[in-house]
């Protein structure tokens, strides 16, 4: 099976901006969360969706959205662009709620 | 909420040895899963090993095993005859056992395998 893919693997936009990146899971997992990491702060958990409807989010602004679709795919949206949220943004798969989660290689999202 | 803390920021261990990776976590429900991933400089997240809370005995996987106290909240991570391959971060991660796949990590430990 291939695995998580995410698109695109590195952005550049500038403060103010909007950003939509884009995860496709593993076939068959219904599961998609995402993660931010930076240096500062770690890894942190975004946000879940599972069967197209959000399922936990964890403690980030507004600014900060999801969705899935019907065929499980996911995109992350960033609105108003700051340079704190220059970051690895990762995504992670997960047939269901006992099993374990598989990542993406990520995108590598720049502020300037 | 939970917490997971990883108080080796660095280690370094010879190629062939074994080496010892600390994980402590704070968390008042009985029900849990643990793991361990690696991430190398590709900044791919591979995970390691999990261990659910309910099963008393260590998980292992080849070389990878834990050990795992729940009792003392800890869950190391031991590495047996080491290979370049294994130099990358390692994070602890946490996940409650119902509802979300939500994963509290710790802050990682860079290792390093010498020649």
């Amino acid at each position: 099976k291939a695995g998580v893919t995410q698109t695109p693997r590195y952005l550049i936009k500038t403060r103010g901006q909007q950003v939509t990146l884009s995860c496709s899971p593993i076939s068959g997992h219904r599961s998609v969360s995402w993660y931010q990491q930076t240096p500062g702060q770690g890894l942190q958990f975004l946000f879940e969706y599972f069967s197209e409807t959000q399922r936990n989010k964890g403690n980030f602004p507004g600014r900060f959205s999801g969705r899935q679709f019907s065929n499980s795919r996911s995109e992350m949206n960033v609105s108003t662009l700051e340079l704190g949220d220059s970051a690895l943004y990762l995504c992670a798969s997960s047939p269901g709620t006992v099993y374990e989660q598989y990542f993406g290689p990520g995108t590598r999202l720049t502020v300037t | 909420a939970q917490t997971v803390t990883q108080s080796q920021p660095e280690m370094s261990v010879q190629e062939a040895e074994t080496v010892t990776l600390s994980c402590t976590y704070d968390t008042s429900e009985s029900d849990y899963y643990l793991f361990w991933y690696k991430q190398p400089p590709s900044r791919q997240m591979i995970l390691v090993i999990r261990q659910e809370a309910y099963k008393q005995q260590n998980a292992t996987e080849n070389r990878f095993s834990v050990n795992f106290q729940k009792a003392a909240k800890s869950f190391s991570l031991k590495i047996s005859d080491s290979q370049l391959g294994d130099a990358a971060m390692y994070f602890c991660a946490y996940r409650s056992a119902g509802g979300a796949q939500k994963l509290v990590f710790g802050q990682g430990t860079r290792l390093t395998i010498n020649p």
